[in-house]
């Protein structure tokens, strides 16, 4: 198995563009979760999708950001527009299902840097 | 407020020795605890889950403690090596019945083992 996919691998844009994170989860999993990781708050939950549907976008920090699942073998994770805050490494993650006894297995992350 | 704590942002040990890294939590009831290895450029990868009523669990030369006492869990590395270093993650889902999309995950402490 492949594994998580993640592109792309460096993002580098300016500020007020458009970015598009894209995911493949691991064959067979139901569920998928995007998190974003910074020095000063650690892995953050932004969105996570079951069978497709999103149930918890909480951790959406506002508007700029859309997350879609069109099918069990896709996701994108989109800001618009972009501000320099936003720079952040970005995981997408998958598991079988969204027990709590359930492993997270991780992508390699997108770097994003928005200048 | 709740939280999750590791101990300490890095720890540096020699070769050979035992490295225990700690995560503390305050305010949750977790069912289950976590851990995770995350090498530079990488996103983390599960290593061990240990449940409330489980003492202890091992995995080769990987031992977790979990004290829902004292809200505590220890990671121990026997024998380390310089191919041990890494960051590692402690996470949990704050309290029974909840799902991974309710993960939480500490910030990690970051281990070198020297030669």
């Amino acid at each position: 198995d492949a594994g998580v996919i993640q592109s792309p691998r460096h993002e580098v844009t300016e500020m007020g563009q458009e970015v598009t994170l894209r995911c493949k989860p691991i064959s067979g999993h139901n569920s998928l979760f995007w998190y974003r990781q910074t020095m000063m708050r650690g892995l953050e939950l932004l969105i996570y999708f079951n069978n497709n549907v999103p149930i918890d976008d909480s951790g959406m920090p506002e508007d700029r950001f859309s997350a879609k699942m069109p099918n069990a073998s896709f996701s994108t994770l989109k800001i618009q527009p972009s501000e320099p805050r936003d720079s952040a490494v970005y995981f997408c993650a998958s598991s079988r299902a969204t027990g709590p006894n359930e492993k997270l297995f991780f992508g390699s992350g997108t770097q994003l840097s928005v200048l | 407020s709740q939280k999750i704590e590791q101990n300490s942002e890095a720890l540096n040990i020699q070769e050979g020795k035992t490295a225990t890294l700690t995560c503390n939590y305050t305010n949750y009831s977790p069912a289950y605890l976590q851990w995770y290895r995350q090498d530079p450029g990488r996103g983390p990868v599960f290593l061990l889950l240990i449940r409330e009523n489980e003492k202890e669990k091992r995995k080769e030369r990987l031992k977790v403690t979990f004290d829902t006492t004292l809200k505590q869990s220890l990671f121990h590395i026997t024998a380390s090596q310089p191919a041990d270093s890494a960051t590692y993650l402690c996470a949990l889902v704050p309290n029974y019945g909840g799902s991974q999309g309710n993960l939480i995950f500490g910030k990690g402490t970051k281990l070198s083992v020297k030669p």
